[in-house]
């Protein structure tokens, strides 16, 4: 059991780029979690999916990020047009006991 | 809104001092969870613990869900029990997780 892999570990972007992280879930678990983690603002839920399906998405920014899980087997979360405030680690999390993925270190320059 | 009290902020311990951490929910919920996070780490579950007490080694969580609140007694600190120790709550028909700011601990040697 490899746990929730989350790629990449590190992305830098430009301000405007687009980033797309992925997440791949625990086999045979149906929820997939997302959050945001900075100094700042801490542990922020963005939106997550059961079944694929999505569930709630109330945490996420109405503008520029979008989710998807279009299969059993990965998630992506999607930031288009990228800006400095963007910059966080970005967690998954597996099964509604949420197992965590090592997260992605976005940093918007 | 739902909102997670988690005190203190931060605590510093010598090794072997016993500590007390606390979580205050602001809102009925469904259950909660205590997590553990090492500097630059990710978030690994220390209990799923929707009502009760239960104990894994040193470490015992005490949720009593009518008074919204719940607490982690971490016993005979050690060096490595530093890091930082959040909880979150899970509510509603969606079961949407809130998570709180955090507890910085300390324990020097």
């Amino acid at each position: 059991n490899a746990g929730v892999i989350q790629t990449p570990r590190h992305k830098v972007t430009g301000k405007g780029q687009e980033a797309t992280l992925w997440c791949e879930p625990i086999s045979g678990h149906s929820a997939v979690f997302w959050y945001r983690q900075t100094i700042v603002q801490g542990l922020e839920f963005l939106t997550y999916f059961r079944n694929q399906a999505p569930i709630d998405d109330s945490g996420m920014p109405k503008e520029r990020f979008s989710a998807q899980m279009p299969n059993q087997s990965h998630s992506t979360l999607k930031i288009q047009s990228t800006q400095p405030q963007d910059s966080a680690v970005y967690l998954c999390a597996s099964s509604l006991q949420q197992y965590f993925g090592p997260g992605t270190r976005l940093t918007v320059l | 809104g739902q909102q997670v009290q988690q005190s203190p902020a931060s605590l510093v311990l010598q090794e072997g001092e016993n500590a007390e951490l606390q979580c205050n929910f602001s809102t009925s919920l469904n259950s909660m969870q205590w997590f553990y996070q090492r500097p630059g780490g990710s978030l690994v579950s220390l209990f799923y613990n929707p009502s009760g007490t239960k104990q894994s080694g040193r470490l015992t969580s005490t949720t009593v869900i009518k008074e919204r609140r719940s607490s982690l007694h971490i016993s005979s600190s050690q060096t490595t029990d530093s890091g930082t120790y959040l909880c979150a709550m899970f509510s509603g028909g969606n079961y949407k997780p809130t998570f709180g700011k955090g507890t910085s601990l300390v324990v020097h040697p």
